[in-house]
């Protein structure tokens, strides 16, 4: 089974760098996937990470490390638009996902 | 783009009735998730399916059933409904191949049991 843990909420003001942590126990790693989620709306992907280290796109940077059982999700220049919850899953095996909590994020002015 | 379509944005049924919530996904993509999401539990898998006809029980699949007929429909079905079952549910799905792949999500249907 997979264990994922995120903090609940955290708050930052806009063109700030804002970096949200996950850490996760799993017995079968295959990835690792961070969403978005606005309030109200569907979860729409953002990025996966397998190998360690960074993978930057954009304004977003998405960081794993295996060994520590670690990710955290980078978000620079922060935009009003960019308030919501980030989701932390983790890929056990070809196709199941376990997802953490979720971290509200809330960008004020 | 990937759309994944469920039938109903909101919806409030009685306790004891059988509720059906849809979702087609326009993809060809060959698996199919039902999760449920609740406040401070985060999204949790009730049922998944890998091609027709096939389904897999997820972490919480007491009080539901699915229904995988065709390949873009994948149905989730809660036999006798239960205050407890009021949730946000979300569908998704996915194609089968390259690990980097993303599940994709509909728009959710909040349900609520009286």
């Amino acid at each position: 089974g997979q264990n994922i843990d995120q903090p609940t909420e955290m708050t930052a003001t806009e063109g700030a760098i804002v970096q949200i942590n996950c850490t996760y126990q799993t017995s079968g790693f295959n990835g690792l996937f961070w969403y978005q989620q606005h309030a109200g709306e569907a979860p729409t992907f953002l990025s996966y990470n397998v190998l360690d280290g960074l993978e930057e796109k954009g304004r977003f940077s998405s960081f794993l490390s295996r060994s520590k059982g670690y990710s955290y999700l980078l978000l620079k220049e922060l935009q009003m638009k960019d308030s919501a919850s980030y989701l932390c899953a983790t890929r056990e095996g070809n196709n199941r996902l376990a997802f953490g909590k979720g971290n509200q994020v809330v960008v004020i002015p | 783009d990937v759309k994944v379509t469920q039938s109903s944005r909101y919806l409030v049924k009685r306790t004891g009735e059988k509720v059906f919530l849809e979702c087609v996904q326009d993809m060809d993509h060959e698996n199919m998730f039902w999760y449920r999401q609740d406040p401070g539990l985060g999204l949790r898998l009730i049922y998944f399916s890998y091609d027709v006809k096939m389904k897999e029980k997820g972490d919480i699949p007491e009080g539901y059933s699915v229904s995988r007929e065709k390949k873009e429909r994948f149905s989730l079905i809660l036999e006798s409904a239960s205050t407890n079952q009021t949730s946000m549910y979300l569908c998704a799905s996915r194609a089968t191949g390259r690990r980097d792949q993303p599940q994709h999500f509909g728009d959710g249907t909040r349900l609520s049991i009286l």
